[in-house]
């Protein structure tokens, strides 16, 4: 049973327009919420989190929107780079629990110049 | 400040042999996880220690298992390798269980 989904393999944007990458998640015992980036090669690197008693945290380019009635989050990337072309996951966990972070299967991003 | 490291980078083995996979974390980080990313699928949770003790484990069969040493590096262990566990391992650290992660760049196991 696939805890947390996101159900777009791959999404491909223009360089300058929005990304928006979504994921879903089943568990409503999750209160914790992160994305994480990973480039080929290399292991994922942490990029924004938000709690269940926030709707939405921004940093720079990058906002993370929860919506815990409809247990999804999004994460929008203003304006997308080229270097943004990479894998994202989205995680979850619960943060008093000793079940560690759950995650996604990733979205593939492509940025297109 | 370095970061997660792992060891070996690549590693092929054949079926039925055992593999050795190693993880440095970051110092001062006492919780170390490993994952497992086979090709198509997300990262799945294998192993979790803190403080040299096992937390937790993923849905893997026993013959994945895994120590951490006393210095906090950790050993993941795969006996009686089979072709479907080739997939890239991730180790990863943090300060406080459960907290933000940090990843290594993972060991590319190749079974054949």
């Amino acid at each position: 049973d696939q805890q947390v989904k996101q159900n777009s393999p791959s999404l491909s944007v223009q360089e300058g327009r929005i990304s928006i990458l979504n994921c879903d998640y089943t568990n409503s015992m999750f209160d914790y919420f992160l994305w994480y980036k990973k480039y080929p090669a290399e292991g994922p690197t942490f990029l924004i989190s938000i709690s269940s008693i926030k709707d939405k945290n921004e940093d720079g380019r990058f906002t993370v929107f929860l919506n815990k009635s409809a247990k999804h989050l999004s994460l929008h990337i203003v304006p997308s780079q080229p270097g943004d072309s990479a894998v994202y996951f989205c995680a979850a966990s619960v943060d008093s629990g000793n079940t560690p972070l759950v995650f996604g299967k990733g979205t593939r991003l492509s940025v297109i110049a | 400040e370095a970061g997660v490291t792992q060891s070996p980078t690549h590693l092929i083995k054949t079926r039925g042999q055992q593999a050795t996979l190693r993880c440095s974390p970051i110092s001062g980080h006492t919780s170390v996880y490993w994952y497992q990313q086979a090709l198509g699928l997300g990262l799945q949770f294998l192993l979790w220690y803190d403080e040299g003790e096992e937390r937790n484990r993923g849905n893997f069969p026993p013959r994945f298992s895994g120590r951490q040493f006393p210095n906090y590096s950790s050993e993941l262990n795969v006996n009686a390798l089979e072709l479907e566990d080739s997939a890239l391992y991730l180790c990863a650290s943090s300060l406080f269980r459960n907290e933000k992660l940090f990843f290594g760049s993972g060991t590319q196991l190749s079974v054949l």
